[in-house]
């Protein structure tokens, strides 16, 4: 099993510019999220779902998008990036059962500058 | 709502020297309490966790116990290696089940 993957791994975008980040999991999880990173800050919830075709807000989901059309993937959108949304971004998928525990997986991030 | 308060780093050891890292949590019930380790350049990886008070969380030579009258949930190993060199990070897991919140994380390094 690969777990949970993220593409791309790095990417340099200029303001105003758009793009999609792709997690995919092959665990069968049916609930699935996306986090970023900042210094000194921990992870903070963007948006998450809890299955295909639902997703709701986190923390801080001002400026991205998501969708969830297949139960596999979760899609993170930047429709005009900004220099505040440079980041590391992880996503993460996790099962619903009581024994799972709420544990959650994680890909291994992209990092994302905008200059 | 929800939070996590973790010591701040960075922290500095000798190999073989004792670790504690020090979590505490603000939560309303019984939340589950995690700690997940970031090795340079990778995504988090669960270390260990504990579901219920006084239940005590191990992994790797690490442990936490699960305080209920203290909130907290700190982090300890015995003798530490120069490979457990990472970012580890408190979390828990609350009343809605589905979204962990996050301590900012502790910056680890071990010196040979």
């Amino acid at each position: 099993n690969a777990g949970v993957t993220q593409t791309p791994k790095f990417r340099v975008l200029k303001t105003g510019q758009s793009m999609t980040l792709l997690c995919a999991q092959d665990m069968n999880h049916e609930y699935m999220y996306w986090y970023r990173q900042d210094p000194g800050m921990g992870l903070r919830l963007i948006h998450y779902s809890v299955g295909e075709g639902t997703t709701a807000k986190g923390e801080v989901p001002d400026g991205y998008n998501v969708s969830r059309l297949k139960k596999q993937n979760f899609l993170l959108g930047l429709e005009s990036a900004a220099p505040s949304q440079t980041s590391v971004y992880f996503c993460a998928s996790s099962s619903p059962t009581v024994a799972a525990n709420n544990e959650q997986f994680f890909g291994p991030g992209t990092r994302l500058t905008v200059l | 709502g929800d939070s996590v308060t973790q010591m701040e780093g960075p922290v500095t050891l000798s190999e073989e020297a004792f670790l504690t890292i020090n979590c505490t949590y603000t939560a309303t019930g019984y939340p589950s309490l995690f700690w997940y380790v970031q090795y340079p350049g990778e995504g988090l990886q669960l270390l260990l966790k504990a579901t219920k008070a006084d239940d005590k969380g191990s992994n790797k030579g690490f442990e936490a116990t699960y305080r209920k009258e203290t909130t907290s949930f700190h982090l300890e190993k015995g003798s530490v290696q120069v490979s457990d060199s990472a970012v580890y990070f408190c979390a828990l897991s609350g009343r809605s089940a589905r979204q962990l919140t996050f301590g900012s994380g502790t910056q680890l390094t071990v010196l040979p």
